[in-house]
C-alpha cells in the first residue's frame, strides 16, 4: 500500500498566524484527503483534494481559513489560516488504498498559542 | 446518517490477557469496516479491512470480525502486550454508488496494557 511522509509532525504558532502541512505520497494518487481531529474526537473530514481542480470542502470548512494545494499526483499541502487556539488539533492527510481501505500520514499535531 | 460506537471508551488490562473491542454501526449498508490504530499525537495505522462480504480479517495477534446484519465488528487482540497500548479506531465506509464515499470514523477505545 502507498505511504505517506507527513511534515512537520508538531509545531507550536501563534495565533493570527499561519501554517503549511505538506504530504507526499510514494505513489501516484487521485484523491487525497484532509482531516481534523479535535482533542477527544473522532476524525472530521476537512476537504479532498483531486490534482488539477479546486478542493472540495464539507460543511463548516471554507478555503479561505483552509487553502489545499494539489499540484500533481503524488503531493498536496493544507494551509491553516489565521490560527485561533480552538484550532490546536491532529492534522492527517489520507489516500486510498486496495480493497477501498486508507492508509493515513503520521500527523501534525499543532498547538496555537 | 451512519454513526460509529465504540465501547468501552477506554479499556486497562494486565500484559497477557486476551481483550475484545466492539464496534457498532447505525447503517449497515456498509462497503468495508477497518480497524486502525492510534498513538498519541500521531497518525493512524491500518490494522485490519474487512469487507462487506467477509466475515472475519487475521493479522497476526489480531482477529476482526464483522456482523453486517447486526452493525458490530469486533476487534480481538491475543496475549496482549505493553506495546499495544494505543487507541483503535474503527471506520465505515458506505456502500459503493459511484463517487467519492465518506468514510465515518469512531472515536475509538483509549487501550492501556500493564506491565
Amino acid at each position: 500500500s502507498a505511504v505517506i511522509s507527513q511534515k512537520p509532525s508538531r509545531d507550536i504558532c501563534q495565533r493570527g498566524t499561519s501554517l503549511t502541512i505538506q504530504c507526499q505520497v510514494d505513489s501516484q494518487v487521485t484523491m487525497m484527503f484532509w482531516y481534523r481531529q479535535q482533542p477527544g474526537q473522532s476524525l472530521t473530514l476537512i476537504a479532498t483534494a483531486n490534482q488539477g481542480s479546486e478542493a472540495t470542502y464539507e460543511s463548516g470548512f471554507v478555503i479561505d481559513k483552509f487553502p489545499i494545494s494539489r499540484p500533481n499526483l503524488t503531493f498536496s499541502t493544507l494551509t491553516v489560516s489565521n490560527m485561533s487556539p480552538e484550532d490546536s488539533s491532529i492534522y492527517l492527510c489520507s489516500v486510498m488504498t486496495g480493497g477501498y481501505g486508507y492508509t493515513f500520514g503520521s500527523g501534525t499535531r499543532l498547538t496555537v498559542v | 446518517k451512519q454513526e460509529v460506537t465504540q465501547i468501552p471508551a477506554a479499556l486497562s488490562v494486565p500484559e497477557g490477557e486476551n481483550l475484545v473491542l466492539n464496534c457498532s454501526f447505525t447503517d449497515s449498508a456498509i462497503y468495508n469496516l477497518q480497524w486502525f490504530r492510534q498513538d498519541p499525537g500521531k497518525g493512524l495505522t491500518s490494522l485490519l479491512l474487512i469487507q462487506s462480504s467477509q466475515r472475519e480479517q487475521t493479522s497476526g495477534r489480531l482477529n476482526a470480525s464483522l456482523d453486517k446484519s447486526s452493525g458490530r465488528s469486533t476487534l480481538y487482540i491475543a496475549a496482549s502486550q505493553p506495546g499495544d497500548s494505543a487507541t483503535y479506531l474503527c471506520a465505515v465506509r458506505p456502500t459503493f454508488s459511484g463517487g467519492y464515499q465518506k468514510v465515518t470514523f469512531g472515536i475509538g477505545t483509549k487501550l492501556q496494557v500493564i506491565p
